[in-house]
């Protein structure tokens, strides 16, 4: 059964610096999304891509975040200048259009 | 996309069927019901979801009501790696638009 991957599962990052996760979506789908979820908290939006540019995307999404799909199967979330609070599950998300959400199994990120 | 309301847990015998509701009175015409669940802090996993017939696949049944105001997902054997947090999430036919979860309601499997 195709699934959306993601890497790394886990990564730990200092405050400041860069970080990129990635994602490959289900080979036919057309929406690929950015969620996270702080611990404890609920799964929150980010960013929604379709047709190589940003559809939608949350007040959290704002200018240290960035998306990219760089070669056509990967698709990229990049947090330029890590805080402490951006400590959290990140999901990746991809669909066919009108259709099913499916999401990937998260890459943790902790910022220390 | 209309707001859902659903107890925020329950507990379920294994073996037993586990029936979880959600209420979305404000649902339009136009709107899915979804359900997913999220194990740990695994990803959210579809379920089933329908727009107004009952729908059953190999996972769970999705019973809706006739006037569209509440749903229930129902687990027909639950196992113990059913325990998860359950989501129901209203989202609108042929909508791009993301989806919005709530608290969902975390369901405990017991022997």
């Amino acid at each position: 059964e195709p699934e959306v991957t993601q890497t790394p599962s886990h990564q730990v990052t200092q405050m400041g610096q860069e970080v990129i996760l990635r994602c490959v979506p289900i080979s036919n789908h057309l929406y690929f999304y950015w969620y996270r979820q702080i611990l404890g908290q609920k799964v929150e939006f980010l960013v929604s891509f379709y047709n190589n540019e940003i559809s939608e995307k949350s007040e959290i999404f704002d200018d240290q975040f960035s998306v990219e799909r760089p070669d056509g199967s990967n698709f990229t979330l990049k947090i330029r200048s890590t805080k402490l609070e951006d400590s959290a599950m990140y999901f990746c998300a991809s669909s066919f259009p009108g259709n099913t959400i499916y999401f990937g199994e998260g890459s943790w990120l902790t910022v220390v | 996309d209309a707001k859902t309301t659903q107890p925020p847990s329950m507990d379920c015998a294994e073996g037993r069927a586990a029936n979880l509701p959600c209420n979305h009175s404000t649902i339009s015409g136009n709107e899915y019901v979804y359900w997913y669940r999220q194990i740990h802090s695994q990803g959210p996993q579809y379920i089933i979801h329908g727009l107004k017939n009952n729908e059953t696949n190999e996972m769970a049944s999705l019973i809706i009501t006739e006037d569209r105001k509440s749903s229930t997902l129902i687990l027909p054997h639950a196992t113990l790696r059913d325990t998860a947090v359950y989501y129901c999430i209203v989202r609108g036919v042929g909508s791009q638009g993301n989806l919005i979860f709530g608290k969902g309601t975390k369901l405990s499997v017991k022997p």
